[in-house]
């Protein structure tokens, strides 16, 4: 199983500043065929279903505001929000569907400051 | 509007049964793989199983192969999930959701609490 972990577990922020959450995949979810990284970023409100943020590592949702984006490839990912508002408060993960168990990271919590 | 609603869920013994329904609305149920993601209390997201639009190909999590079975109902646009043989760890909320390069709708979840 690849073993999805990201840093930190949990993340406090002021109003207005960045917010970087790390994730590191125990393999390479890059595929060589398309040369796209299997990997999605979801935001996790208390009471509400998960929300798809990023996919293909770096590719936008249609509707996710554009504070929020994704870098990286092969085994190292980064979720960033560049300038934070308050109802970004949320836990995070990050997700890897380029093999079967389709595994999460164990979240990162999101407080502000 | 796109809407996925779970039902089924409640309280069952250790060694009984279960069976999750999830109703697909407002999207091509036919065009995605669709899953089932749980989260047990206080812990955080972990997939179940996924199956293929046509449902030839089905996918589970070690832990719960063999106890659970996923399928769907293409004319009724539903996803099921048989779960037998629960356990105490199978506590959780579990979401359906429908794949594409990621998760993309999400359900609000059943729970389902296993206990004596």
């Amino acid at each position: 199983d690849i073993v999805m972990t990201q840093s930190p577990d949990s993340l406090a922020v002021s109003l207005g500043e960045r917010a970087t959450i790390n994730c590191k995949s125990s393999q390479s979810v890059l595929s060589r065929s398309n040369n796209k990284n299997y990997l999605a970023w979801y935001q996790h409100k208390p009471g509400q279903p998960p929300k798809l943020l990023i996919y293909w590592a770096s590719t936008r949702e249609s509707g996710v505001p554009d504070r929020f984006s994704g870098s990286g490839s092969g085994t190292d990912f980064t979720l960033t929000i560049s300038t934070l508002k308050a109802e970004d408060v949320a836990v995070y993960y990050c997700q890897q569907f380029y093999s079967i168990p389709n595994t999460f990271g164990q979240g990162t919590k999101l407080e502000i400051k | 509007e796109v809407q996925l609603v779970e039902s089924g869920g409640g309280l069952v013994q250790p060694g009984g049964s279960l069976r999750l329904s999830c109703a697909a609305s407002g999207f091509t149920f036919t065009g995605y793989w669709m899953a089932w993601v749980r989260q047990a209390p206080g812990k955080g997201l972990e997939w179940v199983a996924n199956i293929k639009q046509d449902g030839s190909d089905k996918y589970y999590l070690a832990s719960v192969k063999g106890r659970f079975a996923i399928s769907r109902d293409n004319a009724e646009n539903s996803l099921y999930l048989q779960m037998n043989t629960l356990r105490a760890e199978d506590t959780a909320v579990y979401y359906c959701a429908a794949s594409g390069a990621g998760l993309l709708y999400w359900g609000r979840g059943t729970l389902v609490t296993v206990s004596s």
